[in-house]
């Protein structure tokens, strides 16, 4: 079965600055989706990020990248010059369509505080 | 585009007693999820809809759970005799697939389930 690990329950950074999230995984699969999601207090999740383990080029949106290390299984996410409306509980997410499963599979979630 | 609908968002019940919850999806999406999320995890998957045909469920989804998704639009989560364990936020997703190609899925706010 494969699980995802967010080794960090808390993190904060400071206004503007940049902060890496991490997040591992176990897979026998070689070919699956990873993601990012974010949850603010007491609103929905919402997608950030996807990589395609297929796909070697780092995904980027905006202030949000990814560091994929296919090998290590490890999949980051950097935010950089966090803003206020950053703060949220992170969650890491893994989805392996090739075994007929469209579910993901979510680690634990990391709390991230950004201050003024 | 309204996103994805949950109702209620609060419900409270005595242990012991049925409730149901209903999730509409966003309107051109075939996939539909439900997930389970307790405080300080990651939400954990229950089950999954691709059109009306629920096509994987959960070890987790016990005997009194049930969903469906009769018309392929709306679904329904039920939970029978409820148990102080059954406690936590409950998520609905939706996505367009075809095949084995997957769409991000979107969330939904979630209902909150509380057992006295």
């Amino acid at each position: 079965a494969q699980t995802v690990t967010q080794s960090q329950p808390e993190m904060s950074v400071q206004e503007a600055e940049t902060v890496t999230l991490s997040c591992t995984y176990d897979t026998s699969e070689s070919n699956y989706y990873l993601f990012w999601y974010k949850q603010p207090p007491s609103r929905q999740m919402i997608l950030v990020i996807r990589q395609e383990a297929y796909k070697q080029q780092n995904a980027t949106e905006n202030r949000f990248s990814v560091n994929f290390q296919k090998a290590a299984k490890s999949f980051s996410l950097k935010i950089s010059d966090s803003q206020l409306g950053d703060t949220a509980m992170y969650f890491c997410a893994f989805m392996n369509p090739q075994g007929g499963s469209e579910k993901l599979v979510f680690g634990k979630g990391t709390k991230l505080t950004v201050n003024p | 585009d309204t996103g994805v609908s949950q109702d209620p968002r609060h419900k409270i019940t005595k242990r012991g007693q049925n409730v149901t919850f209903r999730c509409d999806p966003i309107s051109e999406h075939n996939r539909l999820y439900w997930y389970r999320q307790t405080l300080g995890q990651g939400p954990e998957f229950l089950t999954y809809f691709q059109n009306e045909a629920q096509l994987e469920k959960s070890r987790l989804l016990s005997d009194r759970f049930s969903a469906e998704r009769p018309k392929g639009s709306f679904s329904t989560l039920e939970i029978q005799r409820t148990e102080q364990g059954d406690s936590a936020m409950y998520l609905c997703a939706s996505s367009f697939g075809t095949g084995r190609v997957s769409q991000p899925q979107h969330f939904g706010d979630g209902t909150r389930l509380s057992i006295l």
